[in-house]
């Protein structure tokens, strides 16, 4: 199957700053990428999906200027947790969408190995 | 309404055991996708296999295998020959129409247990 990475795997950070989490498509281009936050012993919620050249669509309830969302590349998305909160400290994944026909079956969307927050 | 459900929490099986995995969809869209993912303790979603709507035949990927009912709605995951490193939660998924632009509905899980 397709490979997505997540950098960092894991971060803990004071309340009050920002962190980046990058997630790259590594062998095919993803005009759209998704993120996803996971509390534990919970599915996966859908903050937003990012569209390349393109502002991101906000699911409603999560805050776009508190997640900033850039998907500057066809192959790399980033998201900002900007002034973390202990409240923010979750399972972040992202997933990238393959182009029809790859891999097995259309547009199939591969999963980063996930970011865990923690913030203090 | 819950666009997946998946009824079953936890589930046990015996090793080398077939298992079945519950999933219902609901959806007026003619033409959507079903996923099934793997989610071992390491947090990682791993892609197991896909059924389009218009696939007449149930998708199959090694030991695992999609009982597909268009009628009843229902995309059950089979494992056949379950092994101990099948021990995980499993998601099932949908997707809305025939881009992958679109995004991904999940049910809530199932953890399966393989006893040795």
């Amino acid at each position: 199957g397709a490979v997505v990475s997540q950098h960092p795997s894991w971060v803990i950070c004071k309340s009050g700053t920002s962190v980046k989490i990058e997630c790259r498509s590594l062998d095919f281009q993803a005009t759209t990428m998704f993120w996803y936050r996971q509390f534990p012993k919970q599915s996966l919620m859908l903050m937003a999906t990012s569209n390349e050249g393109s502002k991101a669509t906000y699911e409603q309830g999560v805050e776009k200027d508190k997640f900033l969302i850039n998907h500057a590349s066809l192959t790399l998305s980033t998201l900002t947790v900007t002034s973390a909160h202990p409240e923010d400290s979750s399972f972040y994944i992202c997933s990238a969408s393959s182009p029809a026909r790859q891999g097995r079956g259309l547009g199939v969307q591969y999963f980063g190995p996930g970011t865990r927050l923690t913030v203090l | 309404a819950q666009k997946i459900t998946q009824t079953q929490p936890g589930m046990f099986v015996q090793e080398k055991e077939a298992v079945t995995l519950d999933c219902t969809y609901d959806t007026s869209d003619q033409s959507y996708g079903l996923f099934w993912y793997k989610q071992p303790s390491s947090g990682e979603m791993i892609f197991l296999i896909y059924q389009g709507s218009y696939d007449e035949q149930n998708a199959t990927e090694g030991r695992y295998s999609l009982n597909f009912q268009k009628a009843r709605k229902s995309a059950n995951l089979v494992i056949s020959a379950s092994q101990l490193g099948d021990s995980a939660m499993y998601f099932c998924a949908m997707r809305e129409g025939s881009t992958g632009a679109n995004n991904l509905f999940f049910g809530t899980g199932t953890r399966l247990t393989v006893i040795p």
